[in-house]
């Protein structure tokens, strides 16, 4: 069975610094992973996805992450913190029945 | 703009009463999926269908069913609606190459 597991609920980052939300993939192959994006009471927005292409993917708003499979990690990762990043991150993982399996998700706060 | 079309938006609905939750997608995706999101749980799949005709049980099916009459439309129907069922209900579709899944807006459904 494929799962995810964010290793974090809640990250809090100063505007300008780094971002990073952790997230490892439980699967038997090689799997196809999503990194989608909710803001305050709206639905979810794609940020990016690994689909067995390059290992590092570039996404919207300056995201990017990196698919390793020997520490079986999708880490999402962003340069310079903005307020507009205050969000809930979901990783997500396709399972081979072409379901989408969401892990628990990581609050990210944004501090001025 | 193409989507998913999901209604109501909200419903307060009595414990014990039938409800359906309604979706349309037109961008003539094979695959449909109902999620339900809670705090600090993510997002959990209740119910999907692969192909119109076609359905299957996710994580947490119990008390809800589902239909696929056709590519469109993919209702979800709590027969007797209990409080534990109070949630915020998404529709997504996924063509079923490996792109990601879309995501309607979400009904906010309490049951008291």
């Amino acid at each position: 069975a494929q799962s995810v597991t964010q290793l974090d609920s809640h990250v809090s980052v100063s505007e300008g610094t780094p971002v990073l939300l952790r997230c490892n993939y439980s699967s038997s192959y090689s799997p196809s992973l999503f990194w989608y994006v909710q803001h305050p009471n709206k639905g979810l927005q794609l940020l990016l996805k690994y689909t067995s292409a390059a290992t590092l993917v570039k996404g919207i708003n300056g995201f990017e992450a990196e698919f390793k499979k020997s520490e079986t990690s999708f880490h999402l990762t962003k340069p310079s913190a903005h307020m507009s990043d205050a969000a809930e991150y979901f990783c997500v993982v396709r399972a081979t029945g072409n379901q989408f399996y969401f892990g628990t998700g990581t609050s990210l706060t944004v501090i001025p | 703009i193409a989507g998913i079309t999901q209604a109501p938006t909200s419903q307060i609905l009595a414990a014990g009463r039938r409800m359906t939750l309604r979706c349309t997608q037109d961008m003539r995706h094979n695959a449909m999926y109902w999620y339900r999101q809670d705090l600090g749980l993510g997002l959990r799949l209740i119910h999907y269908s692969n192909t119109a005709g076609t359905t299957g049980k996710g994580e947490v099916p119990d008390g809800y069913s589902v239909s696929r009459a056709n590519t469109d439309d993919f209702p979800l129907t709590l027969a007797s609606a209990v409080p534990s069922q109070t949630s915020v209900y998404f529709c997504a579709s996924s063509d079923g190459t490996g792109r990601q899944a879309f995501f309607g807006q979400g009904t906010r459904l309490t049951v008291v």
